[in-house]
């Protein structure tokens, strides 16, 4: 179902640091998968995506793993900085026909420490 | 290029009063278009999405409705407002197939 009613977890990590972030996902038929950052007051902006025929994917200090066995998507960042705190979230295409909108996971904080 | 607008950003309304909120996409035509709810601190809710003028799909039951009256345009409606209707909206749109969802920049709606 859709994520709402959950509190944010929150992932707190030093500057420099690389920083991991997990969601997983339920339904076997999702193809596309997005993850978004959003800051404070803001609407979420895309970071990198990826397709269901691939495993991993990078980005300018992102990467994003995909392991369908499992139905985890997992987000990395390098080189953590402060600009990076906000709060991220996983989204999934569910193919479903006449169904595009993404469902988006609960999301997780992440503070970075100076 | 493409942009997203939506309006107003912040709305304090009273309990029972009606609702709009508006939202237009430039640059582009026929595309999927959606309305978010955000509870403070929590994830995105769908509440409805449109892949056409005059499609709308929901997909929670609630107090808001949505239209879209013309290929680029997205409203949010509420006819009298709960308490419970408090929260951030976000519109958002993408293109047809596997593609990526621009949002726009939110509407902070209180209910008081």
């Amino acid at each position: 179902g859709e994520s709402v009613g959950l509190h944010l977890p929150t992932l707190s990590v030093q500057e420099g640091d690389n920083s991991i972030i997990n969601c997983a996902y339920s339904n076997s038929a999702s193809d596309y998968f997005i993850w978004y950052k959003q800051e404070s007051g803001k609407g979420p902006q895309f970071i990198i995506d990826i397709r269901s025929n691939m495993d991993k994917r990078q980005g300018q200090r992102v990467t994003v793993l995909l392991n369908k066995t499992v139905k985890h998507l997992s987000l990395q960042i390098a080189a953590t900085q402060p600009g990076d705190s906000a709060v991220y979230f996983c989204a999934e295409n569910r193919g479903d026909t006449g169904r595009r909108a993404l469902t988006f996971g609960s999301g997780t904080r992440l503070q970075v420490q100076p | 290029s493409q942009t997203i607008h939506q309006w107003p950003a912040t709305l304090v309304q009273p309990v029972g009063s009606p609702l709009s909120l508006e939202c237009t996409v430039e640059g582009t035509s026929n595309p999927n278009l959606y309305w978010y709810r955000q509870a403070a601190g929590r994830g995105l809710q769908l509440l409805f999405y449109s892949v056409g003028i005059g499609q709308i799909s929901s997909e929670v039951p609630q107090n808001l409705s949505a239209s879209r009256p013309q290929d680029r345009q997205f409203i949010l409606s509420s006819k009298k407002l709960l308490l419970s209707d408090s929260g951030f909206y976000l519109c958002a749109w993408n293109g047809q197939g596997n593609t990526e969802a621009f949002f726009g920049q939110g509407t902070r709606l209180t209910v008081v």
